[in-house]
């Protein structure tokens, strides 16, 4: 079975500035999704990013890009320009490329706080 | 918007006493989830229905029950809710064969036992 880590319980960052977060995952397999989802405070849980494994590109949305290796099984989310409504619960997410309910594995989460 | 609803916000009842949350969607996904989230903690599956094929997961207690009347509605029935049993509850949708599509969420219903 397919495992996620994020060894970070908990980060801050200053207002502006940049941060990564880290994930680790373990599976046999070969092609499947990552995700990085976010969960403020008493809010509704979003996609921030997600990337194919097939791709050698890694992903970027606007502020959010990821630090994707393959080999080493790690898949790590930089926040650029940090703000304010940057802070909250983030959890990295593994699928694999099935048909049959498609599944999400999460991480443990890490909790993100920015500061003013 | 086409969105994920979950009714109520907030649950509160009694230890041993039978509850229901319940989840509809307007997305027209054929994959719904039932996920417990305890504080601090990553999202648990409890279950999924693809259509009507129900998917329980093998650590899933038995007091956890789900229905699912139709595509855009899903209910998760607690049938003697323990003090254990008090945390989030999210449910989700997705469409099957799109894994590269994320999963919608709903804002969850958080569950208190007295």
């Amino acid at each position: 079975a397919q495992t996620v880590t994020q060894s970070q319980p908990e980060m801050s960052v200053q207002e502006a500035e940049t941060v990564t977060l880290s994930c680790t995952y373990d599976t046999s397999e070969n092609n499947y999704y990552l995700f990085w989802y976010k969960q403020p405070p008493s809010r509704q849980m979003i996609l921030v990013i997600r990337q194919e494994a097939y791709k050698q590109q890694n992903a970027t949305e606007n502020r959010f890009s990821v630090n994707f290796q393959k080999a080493a099984k790690s898949f790590s989310l930089k926040i650029s320009d940090s703000q304010l409504g940057d802070t909250a619960m983030y959890f990295c997410a593994f699928r694999f490329k099935e048909t049959s309910g498609s599944r999400l594995t999460f991480g443990e989460g890490t909790q993100l706080t920015v500061n003013p | 918007d086409a969105m994920v609803i979950q009714n109520p916000r907030y649950q509160v009842t009694q230890f041993g006493k039978p509850v229901t949350l319940s989840c509809s969607q307007t997305l027209n996904h054929n994959v719904m989830y039932w996920y417990q989230q305890k504080s601090s903690q990553a999202p648990k599956l409890l279950f999924h229905y693809y259509d009507k094929d129900f998917n329980n997961e093998a650590d899933t207690p038995d007091n956890f029950q789900s229905r699912r009347p139709n595509t855009s509605f899903c209910f998760l029935d607690i049938r003697s809710p323990g003090l254990g049993d008090a945390a989030m509850y999210l449910c989700a949708t997705s469409r099957l064969g799109q894994p590269y599509q994320p999963q919608h969420f709903g804002d969850g219903t958080r569950l208190s036992i007295l």
